[in-house]
């Protein structure tokens, strides 16, 4: 089975940086989607690692190391409307490569 | 239009109700998902389908039934809804391809009485 850990609620100012891990025990790693979601909406998707290093999409970077079983996802120059969970999931060769989630992390920023 | 959609969005019923959750998509992908999410414990899954004759169960499928009418349609049942099944659910595709994310409907929120 896999077993993706994710702390549940962080806190940060507006303007700040924030980073949100995600650690995972996995067989045949095939990837790690991070996702955000709005209170009541769909997740939307953010960002996809398969590969060590750092992917970087404007204000959010999502990191892998595959050999730790370990990624984070940044947010700089924080806005309140980036209040909202933060799914990770990951995606696994064993069993049925089905996307696996964390239990998501909830980010308040405050002004 | 929405890509993938899911009615009814809300629904109030009580305990013993049968109840069906619809789910529908235009993206032509073979891959459907219907998940749960209460507070506290994201997404957890509780049937998949790869095609319109390979459907599986996922981690909760207890209380659950689905049915994969066409490669865009797959719907949810509760055949006799309970009060613990209260949850926000959502339905998703994939291509199936691993650089590929899941795409999701907007959720269905069910309240059972």
């Amino acid at each position: 089975g896999q077993n993706i850990d994710q702390p549940t609620e962080m806190t940060a100012t507006e303007g700040a940086i924030v980073q949100i891990n995600c650690t995972y025990q996995t067989s045949g790693f095939n990837g790690l989607f991070w996702y955000q979601q709005h209170a009541g909406e769909a997740p939307t998707f953010l960002s996809y690692n398969v590969l060590d290093g750092l992917e970087e999409k404007g204000r959010f970077s999502s990191f892998l190391s595959r050999s730790k079983g370990y990624s984070y996802l940044l947010l700089k120059e924080l806005q309140m409307k980036d209040s909202a969970s933060y799914l990770c999931a990951v995606l696994s060769s064993g069993g049925s490569y089905i996307p696996t989630f964390g239990r998501g992390t909830s980010l308040i920023v405050h002004p | 239009d929405a890509d993938v959609t899911q009615t009814p969005r809300n629904r109030i019923t009580k305990t013993g109700k049968r109840i069906m959750l619809e789910c529908s998509q235009t993206k032509g992908h073979d891959r459907m998902y219907w998940y749960r999410q209460d507070p506290g414990l994201g997404l957890r899954l509780i049937y998949y389908s790869f095609d319109v004759k390979d459907i599986n169960k996922g981690e909760i499928s207890d209380g659950y039934s689905v049915s994969r009418q066409a490669q865009a349609k797959f719907s949810l049942s509760l055949e006799s809804a309970i009060p613990n099944q209260t949850a926000l659910y959502f339905c998703a595709t994939w291509t199936g391809d691993s650089n590929q994310p899941q795409h999701f409907g907007d959720g269905t929120r069910l309240s059972i009485l």
